[in-house]
């Protein structure tokens, strides 16, 4: 069970989007249609963002965006805002009942 | 609204016990998952494992044998023990919630706890 891979960090100005990539084998994020995104400021527990691949949890932003492309998913933020500036993690069922979680990816706003 | 309080012992020498609790307040755990998950100082996320109110439990291969989960539903409270603890279990550790089967993803987070491990 080997970690998520996602870019260590990717930066875009307010008004532009961004994309994060997270990449993992056919024993996770290629077979099951359970990604999830994270976004975590500094400071604080990490808050759902993305559920099962592309859905979104009630009162979080329509500009977050999930999809899905064989073994790698992503997360596409548009509209960047200063609030965006933050970590953001994937995270994938792996089988088995585990989890498996990604590096994580710090976005900057510029 | 479902909050999740945990506590815990902070500082731990090499070969000790961690031992982790974590309270759910505002609404009954029955039928979630708690999850304990780690956050490493260069920032990265481990899932350690996670314990359901009736006691099933699933975990994380790398460190099954050194986990123990419970839990306590009359309280509200599930917990985490890892034994022969080193250097590299330094880390952020979190209890998470999420809402049961098939539903792979943590709605819910604690504080979070810090845990050194230093001689």
């Amino acid at each position: 069970q080997s970690a998520l891979t996602q870019p260590a960090s990717v930066s875009g100005s307010p008004g532009q989007s961004i994309t994060i990539s997270c990449t993992g084998t056919s024993s996770d994020v290629g077979t099951y249609n359970l990604v999830s995104w994270y976004q975590q400021h500094p400071g604080k527990a990490p808050k759902l963002i993305i559920y099962e691949v592309d859905k979104r949890p009630s009162g979080v932003s329509n500009l977050f965006s999930g999809a899905k492309s064989g073994n790698t998913a992503s997360l596409t933020i548009s509209g960047l805002q200063a609030d965006d500036e933050a970590d953001y993690y994937c995270c994938s069922y792996a089988g088995s009942s585990t989890l498996v979680f990604g590096g994580g990816t710090k976005l900057t706003v510029l | 609204q479902v909050q999740l309080q945990q506590w815990g012992a902070g500082l731990l020498k090499p070969s000790e016990t961690l031992s982790l609790t974590c309270a759910v307040y505002g609404g009954s755990f029955s039928g979630y998952y708690c999850s304990w998950i780690r956050q490493f100082p260069g920032k990265g996320l481990e899932w350690i494992g996670e314990i359901n109110h009736i006691g099933s439990t699933n975990y994380n291969p790398s460190l099954k044998s050194r986990l123990t989960m419970s839990e306590d539903t009359s309280k509200n409270q599930f917990s985490l023990k890892l034994n022969s603890v080193t250097a590299a279990d330094t880390a952020l550790y979190y209890c998470a919630g999420r809402r049961g089967e098939g539903k792979y993803y943590f709605d819910y987070w604690g504080q979070g706890s810090l845990v050194t491990v230093s001689s």
